[in-house]
Order: structure tokens, then C-alpha cells, then sequence
């Protein structure tokens, strides 16, 4: 089985500034790794995924995550925020092979202040 | 467009009702999911159906059921058996793999009496 912990339940940073999104998994088989996004009173929309091949992974509004396996980490990393990045983030996990469920995190609450 | 519809947005339900969530997706997906959000907690997965007239429980299937007789519509009840209903309730398709986007609807949120 598998799991997935975000080790900030809360992240606060003001505009242009730098974040990241902390997200850590355990599992005793290969994985593949994704990252959603949020929207007050929305659904989830995907940001990006880590399959296989390159570590680093870029996705849509200029978010990109990290894939670590030796310290089972896919942070999510943005150079410089906007008001418009105010949401909350999951990080998720899938086995290889097994079952077909997707594993969520508990999220990240992303505020970017002016 | 393609996507997926959820319906209603806003429900409530007095305590003993069994109440019916809709669920439609014209992305001529395969997999279709039903996750519970509650703050603080994330999504937690109640059922999946991989193909129609299947269909399997997740983590927390207790107090709710569901149906997949066709390929476009997966509507979720919930019994009175659910202790604590409230909450916000995503439906989610894919086109099948596990390597794939799961796209979601705006959600349901239903709120007890």
C-alpha cells in the first residue's frame, strides 16, 4: 500500500516570492507521483505528473516538482507566486502494478498575500 | 465540451433519507471514482468502477452504494447508514491506467439536517 504526507498543512508567502510545497511518500513498490490543484468550491485539475524518466517535472502555470527516490520526496516548487496561485495542493501517489487506487495527501493550503 | 457533471451542487438531507448523487461524464472514460473530502483530511476514495457493471469499494464504503450501468454515469447513494454524511463529494474519470489524469467534477456538497 501507499501513502502520502504533506508536511505543511498551511503555507503563507507573499507575492513574487519563491514556495515550495512539501510532499513525502512511502511505498515498497515503484510509483508514479502527481500533483492537483484546487480551487475554493471546485473540483481538483491536474498540475503535473512524475511517470518515469526525467526527475524534474515541469507543469501548467509555471509549477514544476522534483522526483527524489532516495528520500521519497516530489516537492512542488514555483520561482515567483501570483494572487491567482491562492488554492489548496495535493500531492498523490499510485502503486505500480496492484491496485488501480490513487492515494491522496491531506493538502496544502497555498495563500499568497499582496 | 467534454467533462464531468455532478448534481446538485448544494443538497441537504434530513437524517434517515438516503440521498442520490449524480455523476456524468461524456469523456468516454472507462474508470470512474467517487472520493469524500472533509477538511482538513484530503480526498478519500469510497468506490471506483473500472468498467461498467463493476464495480469495487474504496477505503471508506461503508453507509454508501453505487451502480454503473452505463459506460457515462456512475451516481453515488448515500444510505442512512453513513454516520456522518456531510461533506463535499467529488466524482472523478480516467481513461483507465493508473499512469493517467483523473479528471474531476465540481462536486456535490451535501449537508445533513
Amino acid at each position: 500500500a501507499q501513502s502520502v504526507t504533506q508536511l505543511d498543512s498551511q503555507v503563507p508567502v507573499f507575492e513574487e516570492a519563491p514556495v515550495e510545497l512539501r510532499c513525502n511518500y512511502s511505498s515498497s513498490v515503484s510509483v508514479y507521483l502527481f500533483w492537483y490543484v484546487q480551487y475554493p468550491n471546485q473540483g481538483l485539475q491536474l498540475l503535473l505528473k512524475y511517470l518515469s524518466g526525467s526527475t524534474l517535472v515541469k507543469g501548467i502555470n509555471g509549477f514544476e516538482a522534483e522526483f527524489n527516490k532516495s528520500q521519497t520526496s516530489f516537492h512542488l516548487r514555483k520561482p515567483s507566486v501570483h494572487i491567482s496561485d491562492t488554492a489548496e495542493y495535493f500531492c498523490a501517489v499510485s502503486g505500480v502494478g496492484g491496485s488501480e487506487k490513487l492515494v491522496f495527501g491531506k493538502g496544502t493550503k497555498l495563500t499568497v498575500n499582496p | 465540451d467534454g467533462g464531468i457533471t455532478q448534481s446538485p451542487k448544494y443538497l441537504f438531507r434530513k437524517e434517515g433519507q438516503n440521498v442520490t448523487l449524480s455523476c456524468e461524464q461524456n469523456l468516454n472514460h472507462d474508470a470512474m471514482y467517487w472520493y469524500r473530502q472533509d477538511p482538513g483530511q484530503g480526498l478519500r476514495l469510497i468506490y471506483y468502477s473500472q468498467i461498467v457493471n463493476d464495480f469495487q469499494k474504496g477505503d471508506i464504503a461503508e453507509g454508501y452504494s453505487v451502480s454503473r450501468e452505463k459506460k457515462e454515469s456512475f451516481p453515488l447513494t448515500v444510505t442512512s447508514a453513513q454516520k456522518n454524511p456531510t461533506a463535499f463529494y467529488l466524482c472523478a474519470s480516467s481513461s483507465g491506467p493508473r499512469t493517467d489524469t483523473q479528471y474531476f467534477g465540481p462536486g456535490t456538497r451535501l449537508t445533513v439536517l
